[in-house]
C-alpha cells in the first residue's frame, strides 16, 4: 500500500520568510497529492492541492511542486505571518482507483516568529 | 454551505457507556468518512461510506459502529471503549471518491475514563 514520509517534523522560522515541506510517497499508482493545514482544536482544512498532470501549483503565497519521477512534493509558503503557524499534513491517494484512500504524512509543525 | 458539522465537540464517557458521534453535511457530498487522530499524530482512517454504503472498514474493533441514515448524516456509535480509545473523531465527506477534495469537521474530542 501507499506510504507517505514528510519532512522536518518541526520547523520554525522569522515572519517574512519562506519555509518549504517535503513528502516522498512509495505508490506510482497515486496521482491526488493535496496539503492540509490543521489549527488547534480544528479540523484538517484543505490549502491546495495538485494532480499528477500537473507540475506545479499556485495559490497566492502557497504552492506545491511536483516531481513524479522522483516522488516527492514540497510545500513552499512564502512571506510567513503568524497565522501560518499551524501543522501541515501531506498526503496522497489514487484518484478514480478501485479503493480510493488519502494516505497522510506524519505532519509538519510550523511555528512562525514574528 | 461548505461545512461539516460535528456533535458534540468534547465527550467524556465511561468504559461501560454507549454514546453516539454525529456528522452531517449539506453540500450534497456522496462520500462520508470517519478518522481518528491521535495527538500530534495525522488522521487514521476508519470507515468510508459511499453512496450511503459501507465501501471501507480499516479492520476497526466492533466497539465503534458506523452508521448512514442518509447521504448528509453520518454516525458513530460507540459502545464498551477502552481509555486507549481517547482520540479526536474527524468526520470528513467528498463529492464522491477519497481520491477528491477533502473536507473535515472540527472533530470530537473523545475521553475515555
Amino acid at each position: 500500500g501507499e506510504n507517505v514520509e514528510q519532512h522536518p517534523s518541526t520547523l520554525s522560522v522569522q515572519e517574512g520568510d519562506s519555509a518549504v515541506i517535503k513528502c516522498t510517497y512509495s505508490d506510482s499508482a497515486s496521482n491526488y497529492f493535496p496539503w492540509y493545514k490543521q489549527e488547534l482544536g480544528k479540523g484538517p482544512q484543505l490549502i491546495i492541492d495538485i494532480r499528477s498532470n500537473v507540475g506545479e501549483k499556485k495559490d497566492q503565497r502557497i504552492a506545491v511542486t511536483l516531481n513524479k519521477t522522483a516522488k516527492h512534493f514540497s510545500l513552499h509558503i512564502t512571506e510567513t505571518q503568524p497565522e501560518d503557524s499551524a501543522v501541515y499534513f501531506c498526503a496522497a491517494s489514487s484518484y478514480g482507483g478501485a479503493t480510493n484512500k488519502l494516505i497522510f504524512g506524519t505532519g509538519t509543525l510550523l511555528a512562525v516568529q514574528p | 454551505d461548505t461545512e461539516v458539522t460535528q456533535t458534540p465537540k468534547h465527550l467524556v464517557m465511561g468504559m461501560t457507556n454507549k454514546k453516539s458521534l454525529k456528522c452531517e453535511q449539506h453540500m450534497g457530498h456522496r462520500a462520508m468518512y470517519w478518522y481518528k487522530q491521535k495527538a500530534k499524530k495525522p488522521p487514521e482512517l476508519m470507515f468510508v461510506y459511499s453512496y450511503e454504503k459501507l465501501s471501507i472498514n480499516e479492520s476497526v474493533p466492533s466497539r465503534f459502529s458506523p452508521e448512514c441514515p442518509n447521504s448528509s448524516l453520518l454516525n458513530l456509535h460507540l459502545h464498551a471503549l477502552q481509555p486507549e480509545d481517547s482520540a479526536l473523531y474527524l468526520c470528513a465527506s467528498s463529492l464522491r471518491s477519497a481520491g477528491e477534495k477533502l473536507f473535515f469537521g472540527s472533530g470530537t474530542q473523545l475521553s475515555v475514563l
